[in-house]
């Protein structure tokens, strides 16, 4: 049981490339969130699903966007990546918004 | 807007010790609190979730409590090991909406 998986672990990109970060969960969890985890400032909601085909925004969703097409997927795109960008990217999952979530191992991203 | 405040930012102690983290909150509208810990380099693990509606939750040698009207939560963690480790967080979900806001974690060493 593989639980929350995320792809990639790291990655660095230039000021103004794109890319997609993939978060895979296999529990058959309705919710979905990404968030960002930035030195003394906790972790902050980015953008969450409450089921297969919806998305919503969070406290920080600028410059971000999200789709989630299947269940188990929940995709996090940047489409010009600026240095402000520069994070632990974390997704989340739970059956519902009264169960506990289940975080995946990160992903660090770095802009230059 | 929900502000979440973790006091004090990190904690040492001597294995064996008995030992309270604070978690405190501006809007007591909650649906739920979370505790969560976070080793480094990972993601963050559910330990206890306390809804809107409880006082309290135990799970092994830790309890939370949970003190809505004066804004308030505690982790209690009995019989510290070095295990124990971690940084502990905290998480409110407002009701009628999935925000989630997260405090900045306190720091636990627990010495041999």
């Amino acid at each position: 049981n593989a639980g929350v998986t995320q792809t990639p672990k790291f990655r660095v990109l230039k000021t103004g490339q794109s890319m997609t970060l993939l978060c895979a969960q296999d529990m058959n969890h309705e919710y979905m969130y990404w968030y960002r985890q930035d030195p003394g400032m906790g972790l902050r909601l980015i953008h969450y699903s409450v089921g297969e085909g919806t998305t919503a925004k969070g406290e920080v969703p600028d410059g971000y966007n999200v789709s989630r097409l299947k269940k188990q997927n929940f995709l996090l795109g940047l489409e010009s990546a600026a240095p402000s960008q520069t994070s632990v990217y974390f997704c989340a999952s739970s059956y519902s918004d009264n169960q506990p979530q289940h975080f995946g191992d990160g992903t660090r991203l770095s802009i230059l | 807007k929900q502000e979440v405040t973790q006091i004090p930012a990190a904690l040492s102690v001597p294995e064996g010790e008995n030992l309270v983290l604070n978690c405190s909150f501006t809007d007591s509208a909650i649906y739920n609190l979370q505790w969560f810990r976070q080793d480094p380099g990972k993601g963050l693990t559910s330990l206890l979730l306390i809804q809107s509606s409880q006082r309290e939750q135990t799970s092994g040698r830790l309890n939370a409590s949970l003190d809505k009207s004066s804004g308030r939560s505690t982790l209690y963690i009995a019989a510290s090991q070095p295990g124990d480790s971690a940084t502990y967080l905290c998480a409110v979900r407002q009701y009628n909406n999935n925000d989630m806001r997260f405090g900045a974690g306190t720091r636990l060493t627990v010495k041999p």
